[in-house]
């Protein structure tokens, strides 16, 4: 049974452009996390989605940061016009109800 | 309002017993979770109470008092592969509250 998965596992991006990061959950999870982690920092929470919806989008960035989990697919959390802040890792979990919630790998994004 | 305090870091000895504290203050409140995250790793599940009292996970206790707004993390027969950043994170309503960790240290 696999686990989270994400990808890519590092992306590098200029200022400006466009980062997409994928993230599909554990089978049988219906419920998506996405997090941010600064270097020494804790897990800030981002957005919470289930199929189709959006359910709690209280800690994404107003401007430049979007997320869907489509009802087939991957979720996609997307970052336009990336800057240097935008550096961090960005950790998507899923769980099968709101409780425990297991982690995938991670993405890296480094913007230069 | 909302809190959570866990002590930024711990230091112990390899074979020994530690304990890490969390308090929180949240409303809506439904358990507490606790996760391990190596350097460069992603969280790694550990335990969840979501009722009072402790629950034991081989070298891992975890605790809850939920009239104390207070849970702990207990790691017994310490290794050094225990070095690692804890976090307490406790449910509300549709998402888990993560703060910034523990760092434990272990020294052979």
């Amino acid at each position: 049974n696999a686990g989270v998965m994400q990808n890519p596992r590092h992306l590098v991006r200029r200022r400006g452009q466009e980062a997409r990061l994928r993230c599909s959950p554990m089978k049988g999870h219906s419920h998506v996390y996405w997090y941010r982690q600064l270097p020494e920092e804790g897990l800030k929470f981002m957005v919470y989605l289930q199929k189709e919806n959006i359910i709690d989008e209280s800690g994404m960035p107003k401007e430049r940061f979007s997320a869907e989990f489509p009802k087939e697919g991957p979720s996609i959390l997307r970052i336009q016009q990336v800057v240097r802040g935008d550096s961090a890792a960005y950790f998507c979990a899923s769980s099968a109800r709101t409780d425990t919630q297991y982690f995938g790998p991670g993405t890296r994004l480094t913007v230069l | 309002g909302q809190s959570l305090e866990q002590p930024s870091e711990v230091t112990a000895v390899e074979g020994a017993i530690v304990q890490i504290n969390c308090t929180y203050q949240t409303s809506g409140f439904y358990g507490l979770s606790w996760y391990q995250q190596h350097d460069g790793g992603a969280p790694t599940f550990l335990s969840y109470n979501a009722l009072d009292g402790l629950e034991e996970t081989g070298r891992f206790s975890s605790f809850l008092s939920r009239s104390d707004s207070y849970g702990y993390l207990l790691l017994q027969e310490l290794q050094m592969k225990d070095s690692a950043s804890y976090f307490c994170a406790p449910g509300r309503d549709d998402k888990i509250i993560f703060g910034k960790g523990t760092r434990l240290h272990i020294l052979p």
